[in-house]
């Protein structure tokens, strides 16, 4: 079945270095969603990306859709306290579900 | 706008007893997706309603899990009979279609003794 991984798992940095996570599918998807978890609470949507070698940005976020459609990647540049949290990506492949990836777990210190 | 709201909260039950989850989606949203997250492992997918509709159960761990979305608004996930590894925090999320985002409730965080 579709398998959807992410690494790292974990990833601690200090305030102000840059962070990347990437996402891998096992199958080409039809479109992908970033979500963001602080710790307690719950997923909330960042982006989604439909179309190959796409790229988009929000402030410091940059998102990035690979050119097979089976990979993703999210870059922050100059992390701040606050972006502390789990990244998920969710991916579709032309089924009606989602498949989460593994997430990564950001903490970023002071 | 109302969110996506989850009953109850939280959720201590023995195993071999019955709990009943509760999802309200925003309003107007057709689809509808349960899922799991246990111990800060992945994000799990149940299923998928479209309205009233199943559109994808594969995710559903075994006849012991049995959603429902009568009338196409609000969905319950019963778990009968529970077991330890069932628990977990339950999360449902609605959507406007397939390719919109999802918005995701609070979550109901079941223990299973």
């Amino acid at each position: 079945g579709q398998q959807v991984m992410q690494i790292p798992q974990y990833q601690h940095v200090q305030e102000g270095e840059d962070f990347t996570t990437y996402c891998n599918s096992s199958t080409t998807l039809s479109n992908i969603q970033w979500y963001k978890q602080r710790p307690g609470g719950h997923p909330v949507f960042l982006i989604q990306l439909v179309k190959s070698g796409e790229v988009k940005k929000q402030k410091r976020l940059t998102f990035q859709f690979g050119e097979a459609k089976k990979n993703s990647s999210l870059h922050i540049t100059a992390t701040q306290t606050t972006d502390v949290g789990t990244y998920f990506c969710a991916g579709r492949a032309g089924t009606y579900k989602y498949i989460f990836g593994t997430g990564t777990r950001l903490k970023v210190l002071a | 706008e109302a969110g996506v709201t989850q009953f109850p909260s939280h959720s201590v039950i023995e195993k071999g007893q019955t709990v009943t989850l509760r999802c309200d989606p925003i309003s107007g949203h057709d689809n509808l997706y349960w899922y799991r997250r246990v111990m800060g492992k992945e994000i799990k997918f149940l299923l998928h309603f479209v309205k009233e509709s199943k559109q994808d159960e594969s995710g559903m761990p075994n006849n012991r899990f049995l959603a429902e979305r009568t009338g196409g608004t609000y969905s319950t996930l019963k778990v009968q009979p529970a077991e330890l590894e069932d628990s977990g925090v339950y999360f449902c999320a609605s959507s406007q279609g397939l390719v919109y985002e999802q918005y995701f409730g609070p979550g109901t965080r079941l223990t299973v003794t």
